[in-house]
């Protein structure tokens, strides 16, 4: 069976840096690309990035490039999702979702993280 | 980045109803399109893939139809377990874009 499991909920304050983790299982993690979503209260999913963990090819959207950095290691079937000075916007659930079909759709997702920023 | 644009924003239903969604791609996708159901509090579940293609365990009362940059998700007989948000995405090119989604609540 085909599981991402996600780290926790994190409560950060503005400056602050965050790594969230997704841990994939029961199938082949290092052969698929792996990406994250945001959904921030409310609103709709935003596709932020992805990465192949064989060779760590990397590509973002232009909205997210620069603010976060994904990566991932495929010797603990791991992706991280990454920031270095979090911001109040930054409010949002965090989804990884993974693409096992041709056609690049996301056929299996975490759980999702929330991570809330605050002063 | 290619655009996705869904309608309508919202729609009211019955159970037993036949809904019928839209999204429109800004450029030809041409079949690179998938459709999500997300549940209030869930992550997002693949229904259809490849614009007409049914995920493994999605009941036959989804379907999904389309090419270029049209394209329709229809649910025939509505189910209480169907009131949900339904978003579609382009896998085309990256960034793989999702549209602003369409919930469906009921009447």
């Amino acid at each position: 069976e085909v599981q991402l499991v996600q780290s926790g909920a994190e409560v950060k304050k503005p400056g602050e840096s965050l790594n969230i983790s997704c841990k994939g299982s029961g199938y082949s993690f290092t052969n698929y690309w792996i990406g994250w979503v945001r959904q921030m209260p409310g609103k709709g999913l935003e596709w932020m990035g992805i990465i192949y963990p064989r060779d760590s090819n990397t590509r973002y959207s232009p909205s997210f490039q620069g603010q976060v950095t994904i990566s991932a290691d495929k010797s603990i079937s791991t992706a991280y999702l990454q920031w270095s000075s979090l911001k109040v916007s930054d409010t949002a659930m965090f989804y990884c979702a993974t693409t096992t079909v041709d056609t690049d759709a996301f056929d299996f997702w975490g759980h999702g993280t929330m991570v809330t920023v605050s002063s | 980045d290619i655009q996705m644009t869904q309608f309508p924003s919202s729609l009211s239903a019955s159970v037993g109803d036949r809904v019928t969604l839209t999204c429109r791609a800004s450029q030809t996708i041409t079949s690179y399109l998938n459709w999500y159901q997300q549940r209030p509090g869930k992550a997002p579940k693949l229904l259809i893939y490849a614009a007409s293609s049914l995920q493994s365990g999605v009941p036959s009362r989804f379907s999904g139809s389309g090419s270029g940059t049209d394209f329709t998700l229809t649910i025939s007989n509505l189910q209480p377990e169907d009131f949900a948000t339904y978003s579609c995405q382009q896998t085309y090119s990256t960034p793989w874009t999702f549209g602003q989604g369409t919930k469906v609540e009921i009447k």
